[in-house]
C-alpha cells in the first residue's frame, strides 16, 4: 500500500539556521507533491507544489526538492524565524488518480529564539 | 471573501446521535473534500466531490454520508456517531484540474462520548 513518512520526531532548530524536513514515499510514483503548513487549531495552508519533472522549487525563504529516484522530497526553510514554528505536511499525488491527495502525518517544527 | 467556512467549530455527541457538519466555499471552486485528522495519522480523505452533483468515497468513508447541495456547499453527515469518530474534521475545496491547490476550512472538533 502507499505509504508516506515524514520526520518522525519534532524538529527543533535555532533561529537563523536552515530547517530541513524530509518526506519519503513508497509504493507509488507521484506526478507532483505539495507542501502545506498547519498551525495549531487551524486548517492546513498551501505553500509549494513541485512536479515530477522539476528538481527544485523556490519561494522566498522556502525551497523544495523532489528526487523521484530516492522517492523523497526535502523542504528547506532558510534563515528560520520563530514565526516559522508549525507543523508541515507533505502531500504527494499519483498521476491519473482522481482528485485525491495523500497527506503525511507532518513534522512539527519549533524555531527557538 | 471568506474562503472555506465550517460549522460548528466544536461539537460533543453521545454515541448513536446524528449530526451534520456544514461546509461552504465562496471561491467558485468545482471540487470539495472532507478529511478527518487524528493524532499521528495525518489527514485522511473521507469523501470528495469532483463537481456539483457528484460524490465519491475516499479512504475512510464508513459511517459517513455526504451531500453536495450546490456548487458552494458540501455537508458531511454522521448517522449514528461512534467514539471512533472523535476527530477534527476539515473541509477543503480546489478549483479543479490535475494539480489543484486545496484550500482548507478552520475545522470542526468533534467528540463522541
Amino acid at each position: 500500500s502507499q505509504k508516506i513518512e515524514q520526520n518522525s520526531e519534532a524538529l527543533n532548530i535555532q533561529e537563523g539556521k536552515t530547517a530541513t524536513l524530509t518526506c519519503n514515499y513508497t509504493n507509488y510514483s507521484p506526478a507532483y507533491l505539495q507542501w502545506y503548513r498547519q498551525d495549531p487549531g487551524r486548517g492546513p495552508v498551501f505553500l509549494l507544489l513541485i512536479r515530477e519533472n522539476e528538481k527544485e522549487k523556490r519561494k522566498e525563504r522556502l525551497k523544495v526538492t523532489f528526487d523521484t529516484t530516492l522517492k523523497q522530497s526535502l523542504f528547506h526553510i532558510t534563515a528560520s524565524q520563530p514565526a516559522d514554528s508549525a507543523t508541515y505536511l507533505c502531500a504527494p499525488r499519483a498521476s491519473g488518480s482522481a482528485r485525491q491527495l495523500t497527506f503525511g502525518s507532518g513534522t512539527q517544527l519549533t524555531v527557538l529564539p | 471573501n471568506a474562503g472555506v467556512t465550517q460549522t460548528p467549530k466544536f461539537q460533543v455527541l453521545k454515541t448513536g446521535q446524528s449530526m451534520t457538519l456544514q461546509c461552504a466555499q465562496d471561491m467558485n471552486h468545482n471540487s470539495m473534500y472532507w478529511y478527518r485528522q487524528d493524532p499521528g495519522m495525518g489527514l485522511r480523505l473521507i469523501y470528495y466531490s469532483a463537481s456539483e452533483g457528484t460524490t465519491d468515497k475516499g479512504e475512510v468513508p464508513n459511517g459517513y454520508n455526504v451531500s453536495r447541495l450546490n456548487k458552494r456547499e458540501f455537508s458531511l453527515r454522521l448517522e449514528s456517531a461512534a467514539p471512533s469518530q472523535t476527530s477534527v474534521y476539515f473541509c477543503a475545496s480546489s478549483v479543479d484540474g490535475a494539480s489543484d491547490t486545496q484550500y482548507f476550512g478552520p475545522g470542526t472538533r468533534l467528540t463522541v462520548l
